[in-house]
């Protein structure tokens, strides 16, 4: 089926350790986003891109950095992991506006 | 800047009775707006969105929202809410003069249904 997938589902790091969330999409849009999602403070956006080889920083990037090397795919990374970086990471993607986002099905980081 | 404030974090609704989930949005520019449904363990669905023209606008599961310009208001309603319908329900607004979607969310608010 078309749509955003997000790997992995759930990943526990240690305090310290690095990762990095991979995005892909299969509808040919142009835009991608990833968010995270924290309790009673809605989804906040960390970083965008409006195409490939493009980033662009959002609310909350410190501590994040992200890749677009290829139209389809969006990484986010993680260089050092730290306990406040414990959420839910959300990627979406968007076509010509304003048709509104794909979300993926979302990656439980849990940093310990 | 925009932001979204959801005045109610849990809004708790009899099954088959109406139910309005509240937004209020802030803005210097013209922006879109749009009602996000989230179930459970789940991404992101997009409910409805208002870009122009009708202040009135119908979405999937028969919701519907208003858009108030002079309130800077985007309430989302439904006449009668099934159990099917708890879920996580999220506003969101986005400038309309860019040229793509930067949204930002609001903090959400909890819609139970009761039988």
């Amino acid at each position: 089926n078309a749509g955003v997938t997000q790997t992995p589902k759930f990943r526990v790091l240690k305090t310290g350790q690095s990762m990095t969330l991979l995005c892909a999409q299969d509808m040919n849009h142009e835009y991608m986003y990833w968010y995270r999602q924290d309790p009673g403070m809605g989804l906040r956006l960390i970083h965008y891109s409006v195409g490939e080889g493009t980033t662009a920083k959002g609310e909350v990037p410190d501590g994040y950095n992200v890749s677009r090397l290829k139209k389809q795919n969006f990484l986010l990374g993680l260089e050092s992991a730290a306990p406040s970086q414990t959420s839910v990471y959300f990627c979406a993607s968007s076509s010509d506006r304003p048709y509104g986002y794909t979300f993926g099905s979302g990656t439980r980081l849990t940093v310990v | 800047a925009q932001s979204v404030t959801q005045l109610d974090s849990q809004v708790p609704v009899f099954e088959e009775a109406p139910v309005e989930l509240r937004c209020n949005y802030s803005s210097s520019v013209s922006v879109y707006l749009f009602w996000y449904v989230q179930y459970p363990n789940q991404g992101l669905q997009l409910l409805l969105k208002y870009l122009s023209g009708s202040t009135l606008v119908k979405g999937i599961n028969g919701f519907e929202a208003e858009f108030n310009k002079s309130q800077t208001s985007f309430h989302l309603r439904k006449p009668s809410v099934h159990i099917s319908d708890t879920a996580e329900y999220f506003c969101a607004v986005s400038d309309a003069k860019t040229s793509y979607d930067k949204v930002i969310f609001g903090p959400g608010t909890s819609l139970s249904v009761i039988p």
